[in-house]
């Protein structure tokens, strides 16, 4: 069984730039999360997806953070303008939808590390 | 405000030695996850514990949960250096969110 996929694996951009990040989930998996890891720290979520709806995206900067994912599959976030506090590494993961055999177990792909100079 | 809190933030230890890692949070939850990260890569799925008491073990690792004491612990048995990781423990909250904790960076020597 294919993993979460994610593209890039790593950017380096500089601030005031735009970025944008791939993610592919587990096929079948209907709930796709994006999380920021800043070095030495536990992943935060920024958004949930529930199929291509949005469940949570509390915590997501939305001044200059946005994600879609239009076909329930796929997932693209983008940050614009980037700052130089969004260098992080940027995961992406799946996992069932709710019922009763799921765990919500979810499954991360690799990441996307980015640096803003 | 969901608070996991996990300690040791960092242990080195020898190898051969055991040591109990431990992962409170604030609000009441039957279930919790633990995760293995090693630098630069993703997070790789340790343990689902998934009710009160339950208690896994993989290899040398062990995980247990009281939901009552709103703790989990993993549990390393005769530490070798493959072990060397860091170790996050996550609680799921609504719409299974998950709040990870601040992550125990696991050194082990010879």
């Amino acid at each position: 069984e294919a993993g979460v996929a994610q593209s890039p694996r790593y950017k380096i951009i500089e601030k005031r730039q735009s970025v944008a990040f791939w993610c592919n989930p587990i096929s079948g998996h209907a709930t796709l999360y994006w999380y920021q890891q800043i070095l030495g720290q536990g992943p935060k979520l920024l958004i949930q997806f529930q199929n291509n709806g949005v469940v949570d995206d509390s915590q997501l900067p939305k001044d200059r953070f946005s994600a879609e994912r239009l076909k329930g599959v796929d997932s693209t976030l983008k940050i614009q303008p980037a700052k130089l506090e969004d260098s992080a590494v940027y995961l992406c993961a799946s996992s069932l939808p709710r019922g009763p055999l799921s765990s919500y177990e979810q499954y991360f792909g690799p990441g996307t590390r980015l640096t803003v100079t | 405000e969901l608070k996991v809190e996990q300690n040791p933030l960092f242990l080195s230890m020898q190898e051969g030695k055991n040591y109990t890692i431990y992962c409170n949070y604030s609000t009441t939850s039957d279930r919790l996850y633990w995760y293995r990260q090693d630098p630069g890569k993703s997070l790789e799925s340790l343990f689902v514990l998934l009710s009160n008491g339950a208690v896994k073990q993989e290899g040398r690792l062990m995980a247990s949960l009281d939901t009552k004491a709103r703790l989990s612990t993993l549990h390393i048995t005769a530490a070798v250096h493959d072990l060397s990781a860091t170790y996050f423990c996550a609680r799921p909250g609504t719409a299974s969110k998950l709040t990870f904790g601040t992550g125990t960076r696991l050194q082990v020597t010879l």
